[in-house]
Protein backbone atom coordinates (compact mmCIF):
# COMPACT_ATOMS: atom_id res chain seq x y z
CA UNK A 1 0.00 0.00 0.00
CA UNK A 2 0.79 3.79 0.11
CA UNK A 3 3.08 5.50 2.32
CA UNK A 4 1.92 7.91 4.92
CA UNK A 5 4.05 8.92 7.54
CA UNK A 6 3.29 11.03 10.76
CA UNK A 7 5.09 11.90 13.77
CA UNK A 8 3.92 9.64 16.85
CA UNK A 9 3.46 12.71 19.72
CA UNK A 10 2.93 16.32 19.77
CA UNK A 11 2.56 18.08 22.92
CA UNK A 12 1.24 22.04 23.15
CA UNK A 13 0.08 23.99 25.77
CA UNK A 14 -3.85 25.77 25.94
CA UNK A 15 -3.76 28.36 24.26
CA UNK A 16 -1.24 27.99 21.22
CA UNK A 17 -1.05 26.66 18.34
CA UNK A 18 -0.70 23.16 16.56
CA UNK A 19 0.35 21.78 13.50
CA UNK A 20 0.84 17.80 12.88
CA UNK A 21 2.67 17.47 9.89
CA UNK A 22 2.36 14.42 7.12
CA UNK A 23 3.95 13.14 4.34
CA UNK A 24 2.95 10.89 1.74
CA UNK A 25 4.13 8.65 -1.02
CA UNK A 26 1.14 8.43 -3.63
CA UNK A 27 0.72 11.60 -6.43
CA UNK A 28 -1.48 10.21 -7.88
CA UNK A 29 -4.37 10.82 -4.91
CA UNK A 30 -7.58 12.88 -5.29
CA UNK A 31 -7.91 13.76 -1.42
CA UNK A 32 -6.13 14.12 1.81
CA UNK A 33 -8.28 14.25 4.90
CA UNK A 34 -7.83 14.98 8.74
CA UNK A 35 -9.58 12.62 11.42
CA UNK A 36 -9.49 13.11 14.64
CA UNK A 37 -9.96 10.06 17.18
CA UNK A 38 -10.81 10.14 20.78
CA UNK A 39 -10.17 7.50 23.17
CA UNK A 40 -12.83 4.94 22.83
CA UNK A 41 -14.25 6.11 19.30
CA UNK A 42 -14.41 5.91 15.96
CA UNK A 43 -12.94 8.48 13.64
CA UNK A 44 -14.48 12.03 13.00
CA UNK A 45 -14.07 13.71 9.88
CA UNK A 46 -12.07 17.25 10.56
CA UNK A 47 -11.49 18.39 6.66
CA UNK A 48 -10.56 17.49 3.37
CA UNK A 49 -8.80 19.21 0.49
CA UNK A 50 -8.40 17.99 -3.06
CA UNK A 51 -5.56 17.41 -4.10
CA UNK A 52 -5.00 20.48 -6.53
CA UNK A 53 -5.59 23.15 -3.59
CA UNK A 54 -2.54 24.75 -1.91
CA UNK A 55 -4.63 25.83 1.41
CA UNK A 56 -8.08 25.43 2.84
CA UNK A 57 -9.37 27.18 6.09
CA UNK A 58 -12.12 26.05 8.81
CA UNK A 59 -12.34 27.94 11.56
CA UNK A 60 -9.75 27.26 13.73
CA UNK A 61 -8.09 24.66 11.33
CA UNK A 62 -5.82 25.37 8.68
CA UNK A 63 -4.75 22.94 6.06
CA UNK A 64 -1.60 23.24 3.97
CA UNK A 65 -0.56 21.08 1.16
CA UNK A 66 2.46 21.36 -0.62
CA UNK A 67 2.01 18.90 -3.45
CA UNK A 68 5.57 19.62 -4.50
CA UNK A 69 7.16 17.61 -1.24
CA UNK A 70 3.84 15.54 -0.65
CA UNK A 71 3.25 17.42 2.34
CA UNK A 72 0.80 18.00 4.45
CA UNK A 73 -0.18 20.05 7.24
CA UNK A 74 -3.13 20.93 10.37
CA UNK A 75 -2.78 24.07 12.22
CA UNK A 76 -4.91 24.19 15.19
CA UNK A 77 -5.11 27.80 16.77
CA UNK A 78 -5.88 28.02 20.15
CA UNK A 79 -5.63 24.42 20.93
CA UNK A 80 -8.09 23.65 23.51
CA UNK A 81 -7.80 20.39 26.23
CA UNK A 82 -10.96 19.14 24.31
CA UNK A 83 -8.17 19.01 21.15
CA UNK A 84 -6.55 16.36 22.65
CA UNK A 85 -6.73 12.89 20.64
CA UNK A 86 -4.80 10.88 18.35
CA UNK A 87 -4.83 12.78 14.49
CA UNK A 88 -4.43 10.95 11.53
CA UNK A 89 -4.13 12.03 7.77
CA UNK A 90 -5.24 10.09 4.46
CA UNK A 91 -4.93 10.26 1.19
CA UNK A 92 -7.41 8.78 -0.92
CA UNK A 93 -8.51 8.71 -4.51
CA UNK A 94 -12.42 7.91 -3.70
CA UNK A 95 -12.08 4.38 -3.70
CA UNK A 96 -9.16 3.43 -1.75
CA UNK A 97 -7.82 5.07 1.33
CA UNK A 98 -4.90 5.26 3.35
CA UNK A 99 -4.05 6.51 6.41
CA UNK A 100 -1.05 7.55 8.70
CA UNK A 101 -0.11 5.90 11.76
CA UNK A 102 -1.83 8.89 13.79
CA UNK A 103 -0.20 12.14 16.03
CA UNK A 104 -1.03 11.54 19.26
CA UNK A 105 -1.82 15.06 20.52
CA UNK A 106 -1.76 16.45 24.15
CA UNK A 107 -2.56 19.56 25.23
CA UNK A 108 -1.32 20.99 28.58
CA UNK A 109 -3.37 23.20 30.52
CA UNK B 1 -23.30 9.87 17.19
CA UNK B 2 -22.66 9.40 13.66
CA UNK B 3 -25.39 7.77 12.44
CA UNK B 4 -23.64 4.26 12.17
CA UNK B 5 -23.88 1.54 14.11
CA UNK B 6 -22.18 -1.71 14.49
CA UNK B 7 -22.26 -4.33 16.31
CA UNK B 8 -21.20 -6.67 18.48
CA UNK B 9 -19.07 -3.88 20.47
CA UNK B 10 -16.57 -6.53 21.63
CA UNK B 11 -16.11 -9.83 20.68
CA UNK B 12 -14.31 -12.65 22.14
CA UNK B 13 -12.94 -15.95 20.51
CA UNK B 14 -10.62 -18.26 20.24
CA UNK B 15 -7.89 -19.10 17.15
CA UNK B 16 -9.46 -21.15 13.91
CA UNK B 17 -13.19 -19.62 14.72
CA UNK B 18 -15.18 -17.86 12.36
CA UNK B 19 -17.00 -14.58 13.52
CA UNK B 20 -19.51 -12.31 11.66
CA UNK B 21 -19.49 -8.23 12.11
CA UNK B 22 -21.84 -5.97 11.46
CA UNK B 23 -22.61 -2.54 10.17
CA UNK B 24 -26.04 -0.65 9.71
CA UNK B 25 -24.76 2.51 7.63
CA UNK B 26 -25.89 6.18 7.99
CA UNK B 27 -29.67 6.26 6.65
CA UNK B 28 -29.41 6.80 2.59
CA UNK B 29 -25.79 6.24 2.35
CA UNK B 30 -24.70 3.88 -0.12
CA UNK B 31 -21.44 3.24 0.47
CA UNK B 32 -19.70 1.26 2.87
CA UNK B 33 -15.88 1.17 3.59
CA UNK B 34 -14.41 -1.47 6.16
CA UNK B 35 -11.33 -1.20 8.16
CA UNK B 36 -9.23 -2.41 10.74
CA UNK B 37 -7.15 -0.52 13.03
CA UNK B 38 -4.47 -2.53 15.22
CA UNK B 39 -1.79 -1.26 17.58
CA UNK B 40 1.33 -2.69 14.96
CA UNK B 41 -0.35 -2.08 11.77
CA UNK B 42 -2.37 1.03 12.24
CA UNK B 43 -5.25 1.94 10.66
CA UNK B 44 -6.05 0.07 7.31
CA UNK B 45 -8.48 0.29 4.55
CA UNK B 46 -10.22 -3.22 3.96
CA UNK B 47 -13.18 -3.27 1.45
CA UNK B 48 -15.98 -0.33 -0.19
CA UNK B 49 -19.20 -1.46 -1.44
CA UNK B 50 -21.48 0.77 -2.67
CA UNK B 51 -25.13 -0.39 -3.32
CA UNK B 52 -24.41 -3.53 -2.89
CA UNK B 53 -21.91 -4.03 -5.35
CA UNK B 54 -17.96 -4.19 -4.30
CA UNK B 55 -16.09 -1.29 -5.17
CA UNK B 56 -12.69 -1.34 -4.18
CA UNK B 57 -10.51 -3.53 -2.31
CA UNK B 58 -7.14 -2.65 0.15
CA UNK B 59 -5.28 -5.16 2.34
CA UNK B 60 -8.34 -7.67 2.88
CA UNK B 61 -6.84 -11.32 3.83
CA UNK B 62 -8.18 -13.53 1.25
CA UNK B 63 -9.91 -15.45 4.94
CA UNK B 64 -11.70 -12.31 5.17
CA UNK B 65 -14.82 -11.56 3.00
CA UNK B 66 -17.66 -8.81 3.13
CA UNK B 67 -21.37 -8.17 1.29
CA UNK B 68 -23.77 -5.36 1.89
CA UNK B 69 -27.40 -6.32 1.47
CA UNK B 70 -30.44 -5.14 -0.24
CA UNK B 71 -31.48 -2.99 2.92
CA UNK B 72 -27.75 -1.73 2.57
CA UNK B 73 -26.55 -2.89 5.72
CA UNK B 74 -22.92 -4.96 5.62
CA UNK B 75 -21.41 -7.61 7.39
CA UNK B 76 -17.68 -8.26 7.58
CA UNK B 77 -16.80 -12.28 7.66
CA UNK B 78 -13.74 -13.44 9.66
CA UNK B 79 -12.54 -16.76 9.51
CA UNK B 80 -9.64 -19.22 10.45
CA UNK B 81 -9.48 -16.52 13.18
CA UNK B 82 -5.55 -15.80 14.16
CA UNK B 83 -3.80 -14.12 17.03
CA UNK B 84 -2.86 -11.17 14.95
CA UNK B 85 -6.74 -10.50 13.55
CA UNK B 86 -7.31 -9.10 17.62
CA UNK B 87 -7.95 -5.57 16.17
CA UNK B 88 -10.97 -2.89 16.04
CA UNK B 89 -12.56 -3.21 13.29
CA UNK B 90 -14.67 -0.10 12.07
CA UNK B 91 -17.07 0.26 9.19
CA UNK B 92 -17.61 3.98 7.66
CA UNK B 93 -20.53 4.82 5.26
CA UNK B 94 -21.00 8.05 2.89
CA UNK B 95 -23.47 9.66 0.70
CA UNK B 96 -20.92 10.59 -1.90
CA UNK B 97 -19.40 8.33 -4.16
CA UNK B 98 -16.16 10.29 -3.66
CA UNK B 99 -16.19 9.03 -0.34
CA UNK B 100 -15.35 12.34 1.03
CA UNK B 101 -17.91 12.32 3.97
CA UNK B 102 -17.11 9.45 5.84
CA UNK B 103 -18.94 8.71 8.89
CA UNK B 104 -17.33 5.91 11.10
CA UNK B 105 -19.52 3.86 13.52
CA UNK B 106 -18.06 3.02 17.05
CA UNK B 107 -16.13 0.16 15.75
CA UNK B 108 -15.95 -3.88 17.00
CA UNK B 109 -13.16 -4.68 19.29
CA UNK B 110 -12.25 -8.39 18.39
CA UNK B 111 -10.27 -10.36 20.75
CA UNK B 112 -8.55 -13.63 19.23
CA UNK B 113 -7.19 -15.90 22.55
Amino acid sequence: GEDVEQSLFLSVREGDSSVINCTYTDSSSTYLYWYKQEPGAGLQLLTYIFSNMDMKQDQRLTVLLNKKDKHLSLRIADTQTGDSAIYFCAEGDGNQFYFGTGTSLTVIP
Amino acid sequence: DSGVTQTPKHLITATGQRVTLRCSPRSGDLSVYWYQQSLDQGLQFLIQYYNGEERAKGNILERFSAQQFPDLHSELNLSSLELGDSALYFCASSGTTTGNEQFFGPGTRLTVL
